[in-house]
């Protein structure tokens, strides 16, 4: 199975920060990664896939990078909606895997 | 729109049975994959099962293999899972999630059936 790391699990940031998340996978899933935004009692949405895609309807702070084992989203200019935890996930092979996430908390 | 939506969750005892329902709408059901996607309290997302859209290609989570059985009805846009011997361990909530025609990822996600295995 591939396992997907993320660091850090949790960061503080202002409204108006730059904020990078990374996540790390085991083997090389080529550019196979899709990140999610989840809140509270709600299900995960879709940020970005393919590693650096936007998906339709998130705004253009967000971005994604990477390909291989390494990978980031980085949020320019957070803004209070974006407080939230967020989840890399993989879809190059089965088991389909998952980071353990990173809480984006208000500081 | 497309609509996942979830039933069928609830407090069971350890060893029990359970079986989920995920009704869809907003989309051509039968050509489009999906999965069952659990996530415990306090963790993250984990994938569990697959199916293919018409039904021929199925695969397991370790974690659930043999214990759990993915269905499909095309004919009622309609997703299933019937849980088997049932741990304390398999508490979440339960998501079916579709994955994106062309590039693999979870494009739509319902809003979960909460799962409670105690006794």
């Amino acid at each position: 199975d591939i396992q997907m790391t993320q660091s850090p699990s949790t960061l503080s940031a202002s409204a108006g920060d730059r904020v990078t998340i990374t996540c790390r996978a085991s083997q090389s899933i080529s550019s196979w990664l899709a990140w999610y935004q989840q809140k509270p009692g709600k299900a995960p949405k879709v940020l970005i896939y393919k590693a650096s895609v936007l998906e339709s309807g998130v705004p253009s702070r967000f971005s994604g990078s990477g390909s291989g084992t390494e990978f980031t989203l980085t949020i320019n200019s957070m803004q209070p909606d974006d407080f939230a935890t967020y989840y890399c996930q993989q879809y190059n092979s089965y088991p389909r895997t998952f980071g353990q996430g990173t809480k984006v908390e208000i500081k | 729109e497309v609509q996942l939506v979830e039933s069928g969750g609830g407090l069971v005892q350890p060893e029990g049975s359970l079986r989920l329902s995920c009704a869809a709408s907003g989309f051509t059901f039968r050509n489009y994959e999906l999965n069952w996607v659990r996530q415990a309290p306090g963790k993250g997302p984990e994938w569990i099962s697959y199916i293919s859209g018409s039904g021929s290609a199925i695969y397991y989570a370790d974690s659930v293999k043999g214990r759990f059985t993915i269905s499909r009805d095309n004919a009622k846009n309609s997703l299933y899972l019937q849980m088997n011997t049932l741990r304390a361990e398999d508490t979440a909530v339960y998501y079916c999630a579709r994955t994106h025609g062309n590039f693999r990822f979870f494009d739509y996600w319902g809003q979960g059936t909460l799962v409670t295995v105690s006794s």
